[in-house]
Formats: structure tokens, sequence, C-alpha cells
């Protein structure tokens, strides 16, 4: 089975701190995601990773940066965080090599700014 | 651009019997995937069902099913028999490549 880790289940961080949240799989995936979660909302693409040290903006990339130096590994960094970015966060990744193959998710980190 | 929608954020049922989850989208491409996703109170998002465009016969995976009609745009799920541990969140996603499209979600009740 596909095994996705983030780091944490639950974060509490200050309003201007900078704020990395880890994600690692274990099953070769070329792609990973990194989605952001509200109700009402359904999950929004903030950035994705084709492969190592690639990476491409999604729909709501703005406050946020990632890195991808290694291909089981794909961080989310908030620069500077803002209570707006107090939200669900969810990694995925699948498998590039067969065509359209399911994204496989992480437990999800829940990211409190005060 | 693509688009998903579920209309019904909250739905009920009561233990064993059917219910369906109605799920629309918007494209102008002829071949694509579509997804239900499940996610159980406990969090992980876990994949239910996968539907090809190009292939006419409704994908089943035992008690979940979709009824997938094309010309319409719509990706229904049908839960026969539902269970307690069917409680969730259920999100359609259609694939447009390297991304998914998401629906915002029908919460799903299970009354025993």
């Amino acid at each position: 089975d596909v095994k996705v880790t983030q780091s944490s289940r639950y974060l509490v961080k200050r309003t201007g701190e900078k704020v990395f949240l880890e994600c690692v799989q274990d099953m070769d995936h070329e792609n990973m995601f990194w989605y952001r979660q509200d109700p009402g909302l359904g999950l929004r693409l903030i950035y994705f990773s084709y492969d190592v040290k690639m990476k491409e903006k999604g729909d709501i990339p703005e406050g946020y940066s990632v890195s991808r130096e290694k291909k089981e590994r794909f961080s989310l960094i908030l620069e500077s965080a803002s209570t707006n970015q107090t939200s669900m966060y969810l990694c995925a990744s699948r498998s590039h090599r067969v065509f359209n193959q399911p994204q496989h998710f992480g437990d999800g980190t829940r990211l409190s700014i005060l | 651009a693509q688009t998903v929608t579920q209309s019904q954020p909250e739905m009920s049922v009561q233990e064993a019997e059917t219910v369906t989850l109605s799920c629309t989208y918007d494209t102008s491409e002829s071949d694509y995937y579509l997804f239900w996703y499940k996610q159980p109170p406990s969090r992980q998002m876990i994949l239910v069902i996968r539907q090809e465009a190009y292939k006419q016969q409704n994908a089943t995976e035992n008690r979940f099913s979709v009824n997938f009609q094309k010309a319409a745009k719509s990706f229904s799920l049908k839960i026969s028999d539902s269970q307690l541990g069917d409680a969730a969140m259920y999100f359609c996603a259609y694939d447009s490549n390297y991304q998914l499209i998401w629906g915002a979600g029908t919460k799903l009740i299970i009354k025993p």
C-alpha cells in the first residue's frame, strides 16, 4: 500500500512565523500535490510537482512556496503565516508512469495561525 | 475551464438503504477520468471508485456504483446497503492531466 506521511496532524503557529509542512511518500511517485481544504470549498490546489526539483503553481499559490529536493519529499512553506491561512492541509502523490492514476493522500495537517 | 458541482451539501440515509450522491461537471474534452473519493472523520482521503470517460459501462466496486451519463456530464455515486462506516464526506473529482478538479463535497450521514 502507498504510504503518504505528513509530519504533523495538528500545528499551532503565530502570525508572521515561517511555517514548514512536510510530506513524504514511499512509492517512488513522480507527482506530488499540496491542497488546502476549507468547509464548503472542497480541495484547492496550492502547488504541485511533476518530479524532483520541479514545481507548478496551483489555484491559490499566494503566500506559499514549496520545495522538492528529493523525490519522496515535498515541503510546503508559509513564508509569513497569516490568520487566513488557518486551514486543513492535505498532501497527495501519484505515479505518472500509468496514465490517470488516482492520488494517494496523507492524513492531513490541521494548521492554526494565532 | 473544467468545473465540478456537487449540489447536495448534506445527505442522510437509513442504515441498509440505498443513497445516491450527485455530481455534474463541465468540460470540452472527450477523454478524461472521474473519481469519487471518501473522507471519513479520521480524515484520510480514500479512493472509492474511478470511471474512464471512453468506457460506456458504469464502474462498480462492491456496494458502490456510478451512473455515468457522458452527454449530460453527470457522474452520480450510488451506495447500496448503506453501513455506519460509510458516514463521511464524499468528493467528486475530474482528472485534468496533472490536476484534479474537485467538487465541494457531500456530507453523508447514516442513521442507525
